[in-house]
């Protein structure tokens, strides 16, 4: 799977936008974009991904660059609730046995201020 | 519908001694994976079960077995426990099929003294 790079840190106010990059230059086609976050002493929690469209759910929305080498994850609305861990994975998809296995890097700890 | 539960939530063990986590997958979910996270970093994958069989492993001593039963359900065992296996221990459940994402238990946090 493709290394990521994130910030290690990032600030937002709440009711703000919350933009949160990720580079990730070496990845490949059939390599899809994954974001989770981490909220203190939780499991994980599934965001969003995307392949090369944008894509927006209920949480939040992906943008990937044409080329595919950075994406960004961002909070329209950011409470203080979103303070968290933001971690952003790629892993190829398709087949039975691929599912298993995420590559946590270190991630951005997102801070929501009032 | 129950999401992925874990058992104990936390746990203390003795250096040398062996331990046994549980966790049941989302109800439908047919593979579970196994995630060790050191305070501080990112989880670190161990293993990926899937029909009872082990598809995936990460780079764990062998100190580090697991097995999954036909329910779905899933052990990790650990034996001779270090001072270093001190972590959170996570347990995602995923339908195999298709594009889908992880659902994580909430951990058991493993105290080696």
């Amino acid at each position: 799977d493709a290394k990521t790079t994130q910030p290690p840190s990032m600030d937002c106010a709440e009711g703000r936008a919350a933009n949160l990059p990720c580079n990730h230059s070496t990845i490949s086609g059939n390599e899809y974009v994954y974001w989770y976050r981490q909220i203190h002493s939780q499991g994980p929690q599934y965001i969003i991904h995307g392949l090369k469209n944008n894509e927006t759910n209920e949480m939040a929305s992906l943008i990937i660059t044409e080329d595919r080498k950075s994406s960004t994850l961002i909070l329209p609305h950011a409470t203080l609730r979103d303070t968290a861990v933001y971690y952003c994975i790629v892993r190829v998809e398709g087949g039975g046995t691929s599912y298993g296995k995420l590559t946590f890097g270190q991630g951005t700890i997102l801070t929501v201020h009032p | 519908d129950a999401g992925v539960t874990q058992s104990p939530t936390h746990l203390i063990k003795t250096r040398g001694q062996h331990v046994t986590l549980r966790c049941s997958p989302i109800s439908g979910h047919k593979s579970v994976s196994w995630y060790q996270q050191v305070l501080g970093q990112g989880p670190q994958f161990i293993f990926q079960y899937y029909e009872k069989e082990e598809r995936g492993r990460g780079n764990f001593p062998d100190r580090f077995s697991a097995r999954q039963f036909p329910n779905y359900s899933s052990e990790l065992n650990v034996n001779a426990l270090l001072l270093g296996d001190s972590a959170l221990y996570l347990c995602a459940s995923s339908i195999v099929g298709g594009i889908t994402e992880a659902f994580f238990g909430q951990g058991t946090r493993l105290t080696v003294v």
